[in-house]
């Protein structure tokens, strides 16, 4: 069975240094994995998705996650935080014949002046 | 184009009573999902309808949830007989699932409040 662990509940930086929030995965076989991120009262937006292809996955806001097999990690990075970038982030794998997201507990980032 | 809808957006009931969330997925969708999360649970899958596929209902956390999809477009979740622990945001999701394009998108979600 597949599964997630987000290895941080809560992650605070500095506005305009690295972000970084790690996963790791556990499959079977080679696995989907996604990053969501969910701004205070809105809803799950998808930031990147790693799909067998090319295991540095570029998304949206400057984000990116690189696949590692030999870690079973996928951590999400990104250069420079913005206080925009406040909110939290679920990784995810989703189940065989792609009926099931199967999310991490979620890590908070804060952003700090 | 528009996204995926739900409501009602909050839903305050009393414990014992039903209630229906209503989902309206991305046109042309054929995948629906339901998820809910809460603060115990984090987020779970409940129910998933893909196309005229019996439904795969594994999630699904007691014979009080139920699920249905009609016309393979609009979905209803209805909890019966609510109790506390079901207070929980429902999310719902749709997906194409054509070729490689399996990316669900989420709607707004609608809080559920059991007094």
């Amino acid at each position: 069975a597949q599964s997630v662990t987000q290895l941080d509940s809560h992650v605070s930086v500095s506005e305009g240094t690295p972000v970084l929030l790690r996963c790791n995965y556990s499959s079977s076989y080679s696995p989907s994995l996604f990053w969501y991120v969910q701004h205070p009262n809105k809803g799950l937006q998808l930031l990147l998705k790693y799909t067998s292809a090319a295991t540095l996955v570029k998304g949206i806001n400057g984000f990116e996650a690189e696949f590692k097999k030999s870690e079973t990690s996928f951590h999400l990075t990104k250069p420079s935080a913005h206080m925009s970038d406040a909110a939290e982030y679920f990784c995810v794998v989703i189940s065989g014949g792609y009926n099931k997201l199967i999310f991490g507990a979620g890590t908070r980032l804060a952003v700090h002046p | 184009g528009a996204g995926v809808s739900q409501s009602p957006s909050n839903k305050v009931t009393e414990k014992g009573k039903d209630v229906e969330l209503r989902c309206d997925p991305i046109s042309g969708h054929t995948a629906l999902y339901w998820y809910r999360q809460s603060l115990g649970q984090g987020l779970e899958f409940l129910i998933y309808f893909q196309g005229n596929s019996a439904p795969d209902k594994s999630g699904l956390p007691s014979d009080r949830f139920s699920a249905e999809r009609t016309g393979g477009s609009v979905s209803t979740l209805t909890i019966q007989r609510t109790q506390q622990e079901d207070s929980a945001v429902y999310l719902c999701a749709s997906s194409p699932l054509i070729g490689d394009d399996y990316e669900q998108y989420f709607g707004p979600g609608t809080r559920l409040t059991v007094t």
